[in-house]
């Protein structure tokens, strides 16, 4: 266990909907990171936040955006979904900013699937 | 893009066999990483080598950076059952200062056999 939780597990929306995806850091990390993984692929960076504030974005648009809290916890959340934003969406914490070195804590993801 | 592609794709090995994994990378790092992920669930960090670093062990694992080759190893010696997992290797580019993402391979499906 990581002690990263995620919410929901799975879900299931229609295309042109709207999506808000949870995660529940480990206590005392400031950072969490959201990456976006598609059938049989690596995880891609979506964004990272740190102490509130976006602080790194990946190829993403701007329909995706997300939410950090003081309590450790963070949404993404999803605009106009479209068919190809199913996948699995996994959220990491770390204590710091520096991915390369602080290890990452993943959550176990929530599944999206857009009809 | 990936930065990372592993290779092979797929790997299938019997129990107590070693199996390895090989990873490629594009551009200069600072370390590299290697990561689990059990069906489609979330990853797991495994071990991580710095650029200056040549061998590192971990347990039954052995990874080695080649960056003159940009590539990497994962070796699992005595490959067990629960070690069925795909493994991906990631990378993270300095930018300004600190690295902000984590840059992942399309990873290794191994499959070890009772």
């Amino acid at each position: 266990e990581t002690g990263v939780t995620q919410s929901p597990t799975h879900l299931i929306k229609t295309r042109g909907q709207q999506v808000t995806l949870r995660c529940s850091s480990q206590s005392g990390h400031n950072t969490v990171s959201w990456y976006q993984q598609a059938l049989g692929q690596g995880p891609q960076f979506i964004f990272q936040y740190y102490r509130e504030e976006e602080n790194g974005r990946g190829n993403f648009p701007p329909r995706f955006s997300g939410l950090q809290f003081p309590n450790y916890s963070s949404e993404l959340n999803v605009n106009a979904l479209e068919l190809d934003d199913s996948a699995l969406y996994l959220c990491a914490s770390s204590l710091g900013l520096a991915v390369s070195t602080d290890t990452q804590y993943f959550g176990p993801g929530t599944r999206l699937t857009v009809l | 893009s990936q930065q990372g592609e592993e290779d092979p794709q797929a790997l299938s090995i019997q129990e107590g066999e070693n199996a390895t994994m090989n990873c490629s990378y594009k551009t200069s790092i600072n370390n590299l990483q290697w990561y689990r992920q059990n069906s489609g669930r979330g990853l797991v960090h495994l071990i991580l080598i710095r650029s200056n670093e040549r061998e590192k062990h971990s347990g039954r694992l052995r990874v080695t950076l080649d960056t003159s080759k940009k590539s990497s190893s994962l070796l699992i010696t005595a490959s067990r059952a629960a070690d069925t997992a795909s493994y991906f290797c990631a990378t993270a580019l300095v930018r300004g200062g600190s690295a902000r993402q984590l840059t992942f391979g399309s990873g290794t499906q191994l499959t070890v056999l009772p």
